[in-house]
């Protein structure tokens, strides 16, 4: 059972637009979420993360938005460029198992000049 | 960087063969994980070690075995493997009870003949 479902599975985007990635989950025990990217040929970096107890976070051009009731949250991506072009994975973290990471299956991003 | 390296970057291996990757950390954290992540679906954990011991294995096969001599090293040991072990195995590490943060090395790609 897939514990954090994401979507889309892939996404283009024009130069200067706001790419959005979804995720969801049903655990309500997870109290960390972060997002990965990871480049061709790179592990995962770890890119924005939030807990569940603010709404928003938001570092440069990123944002996550955080909707506990409806236990889904997103990752908008403003003005993106073609640098950010990349695959992106959401996670959550379960402290009932050692903070075990949980991860969607990626959304593939690309950015067209 | 990171501050996870891991080597062989590449690696292919017939069924029979024994072979071992490596992840060294220099970050000075205590826990240290290893991930399959393959193509279209999410990064599974295989391996947990927490200060040197294990403490998460997720029903791995038994042709995967896990070495951690120290907090800065992690081995995966391969013996006898399958075609469908072919992947992108990453290592991790974090400093579990300071932080969530998992910092991800590149991982070795590797192709069972």
């Amino acid at each position: 059972q897939q514990q954090v479902k994401q979507s889309p599975q892939s996404l283009i985007v024009q130069k200067g637009g706001i790419s959005i990635i979804n995720c969801a989950y049903e655990n309500t025990a997870f109290d960390y979420f972060p997002w990965y990217q990871q480049f061709p040929g790179k592990g995962p970096a770890l890119l924005i993360a939030i807990r569940p107890d603010v709404s928003e976070k938001k570092e440069g051009r990123f944002t996550i938005s955080f909707n506990k009731s409806a236990k889904q949250f997103s990752l908008h991506i403003m003005d993106s460029q073609p640098g950010d072009s990349a695959t992106y994975f959401c996670a959550a973290s379960n402290p009932n198992t050692g903070n075990q990471f949980y991860f969607g299956t990626g959304t593939s991003l690309t950015v067209i000049p | 960087e990171t501050g996870v390296t891991q080597t062989p970057r590449h690696l292919v291996m017939g069924m029979t063969n024994k072979k071992s990757l490596k992840c060294e950390q220099h970050l000075g954290h205590n826990a240290m994980y290893w991930y399959k992540q393959s193509a279209k679906k999410p990064l599974e954990l295989m391996f947990v070690y927490n200060f040197k011991e294990q403490t998460e294995n997720n029903s791995v096969p038994s042709r995967f075995s896990p070495e951690c001599p120290n907090s800065s090293h992690l081995f995966l040991h391969l013996h006898t493997l399958q075609p469908e072990d072919s992947a992108l195995y990453l290592c991790a590490s974090g400093d579990q009870g300071a932080s969530y943060e998992q910092y991800f090395g590149p991982g070795t790609r590797l192709t069972v003949t």
